[in-house]
């Protein structure tokens, strides 16, 4: 079965300086793999995915995340953090049609940003 | 506005109450999913459709009564809830799972 798991429940940075968000997953074949950004009291909105190809991919916000199959993970980054930036974030994984039109997602990690 | 709308946005209740939340898409995705977000626990997902057939329930309480009238619509009927279901309640869809979800703001419910 698919399981994702995001190691952090919470991460403090300071504002300005660089951020990487870890997520490992568990998964028999080549996963699609995701990144949400949730604020207080609003839904998921959707950072970046990979699915095939370039193993670094950009998204929204200028975030990144590069995947690494030897590892089985999808960390995400950004090299400078904003004040904005401070949210949960959600790692998702999903697959085939075998295993149902479905995402599974981890825990969360909650992100506060110092001034 | 994010392409899933949900009504209404803040829902308070009592426990005897009858009431629904509302999801509507029109992205054209064929999946649409109920979700349940409480503090400090994961996301749950309670609810799958795909056009229109419900084809995942994660032992959800018979007291949460989805229905989908159409690929466009989504509804969760709400009867005789207890407190611990005040709680973010999520929708999404998708078309392929290459594309990912794309959910709405939520419905903040509160049983009280």
């Amino acid at each position: 079965a698919q399981s994702v798991t995001q190691p952090d429940i919470h991460i403090t940075v300071s504002e300005g300086a660089s951020l990487e968000l870890r997520c490992n997953y568990s998964y028999g074949a080549t996963p699609y793999l995701f990144w949400y950004v949730q604020s207080p009291g609003q839904g998921l909105q959707l950072l970046l995915k990979y699915f095939s190809g370039d193993t670094l991919v950009q998204g929204i916000k200028g975030f990144e995340a590069e995947f690494k199959r030897s590892q089985s993970s999808f960390n995400l980054r950004k090299p400078s953090v904003h004040w904005s930036d401070a949210a949960e974030y959600f790692c998702a994984v999903g697959g085939h049609m075998e295993y149902g039109n479905k995402l599974v997602f981890g825990a969360g990690t909650i992100l506060r940003v110092k001034s | 506005e994010t392409g899933v709308t949900q009504t209404p946005r803040h829902l308070v209740m009592g426990m005897t109450n009858k009431k629904s939340l509302k999801c509507e898409q029109h992205l054209g995705h064929n999946a649409m999913y109920w979700y349940k977000q409480s503090a400090k626990k994961p996301l749950e997902l309670m609810f799958v459709y795909n056009f229109k057939e419900q084809t995942e329930n994660n032992s959800v309480p018979s007291r949460f009564s989805p229905e989908c009238p159409n690929s466009s619509h989504l509804f969760l009927h709400l009867h005789t809830l207890q407190p611990e279901d005040s709680a973010l309640y999520l929708c999404a869809s998708s078309q392929d799972q290459v594309y990912g979800y794309t959910f709405g703001s939520g419905t903040r419910l509160t049983v009280v």
